[in-house]
């Protein structure tokens, strides 16, 4: 079984500062991993998926996310937060054994202050 | 391209009614997931066709929830009757086939049940 946790419900930074949005993942085979965006009112967009190799991966929006194998993890990072940043982010993990079904996290609501 | 759509985008009814809600994927898709938000959690499957066949059903609740997806093209979800416990937003999203495929989701259904 496949699942993905988010342990933050909620993160704040200050416009210019970084920003980390966390995910740990559990999966049987090779994990596939995004990053998806979802503005109010609105679907989830895709942000940034894992690619086999690369540590550190870039996205839009000037998103990177970086895989750690040993901690399972896929943190979402941003080095200088927008306000319109803000918005809900969540992470999702396929793997191997069941390539068409996604697993989403609960979300983390991301708000960046002027 | 046009994306994803979904219709309606909101929808009200009474508990034991029925509603349908319909999805239209990315034209060449060959995928499609519907996903169900409720109450501001995790973002659960539902099911997966690939073309016109369901390649995975095990996220539909129960027997009030019956979807199809016509000659491989758009794909409708009915719940009758339906319950209270229904409510929530209901995602339509969209792929080509591959496990590093993100998904394209729609901008949703919110089905309140009263």
């Amino acid at each position: 079984a496949q699942s993905v946790a988010q342990p933050e419900d909620q993160v704040n930074v200050a416009e210019g500062n970084p920003l980390t949005v966390k995910c740990t993942y559990s999966v049987s085979g090779n994990p596939y991993l995004f990053w998806y965006v979802q503005y109010p009112n609105r679907g989830l967009q895709f942000l940034l998926k894992y690619i086999t190799g690369d540590n550190l991966v870039k996205g839009s929006y000037g998103f990177e996310a970086e895989f750690n194998k040993s901690q399972t993890s896929f943190h979402l990072k941003n080095p200088s937060a927008l306000v319109s940043d803000s918005a809900l982010y969540f992470c999702a993990v396929r793997d191997d054994t069941n390539a068409g079904k996604s697993t989403f996290g609960d979300g983390t609501t991301l708000t960046v202050k002027p | 391209e046009a994306g994803v759509t979904q219709f309606p985008s909101h929808s009200v009814i009474e508990k034991g009614q029925t509603v349908t809600l319909r999805c239209d994927p990315i034209s060449g898709h060959d995928n499609l997931y519907w996903y169900r938000r409720v109450m501001g959690k995790e973002i659960k499957f539902l099911l997966h066709f690939v073309k016109e066949s369901k390649q995975d059903e095990s996220g539909m609740p129960n027997n009030r929830f019956l979807a199809e997806r016509t000659g491989g093209t758009y794909s409708t979800l009915k719940v009758q009757p339906a319950e209270l416990e229904d409510s929530g937003v209901y995602f339509c999203a969209s792929s080509v086939t591959g496990r590093n495929s993100p998904l394209h989701f729609g901008n949703g259904t919110r089905l309140t049940v009263t």
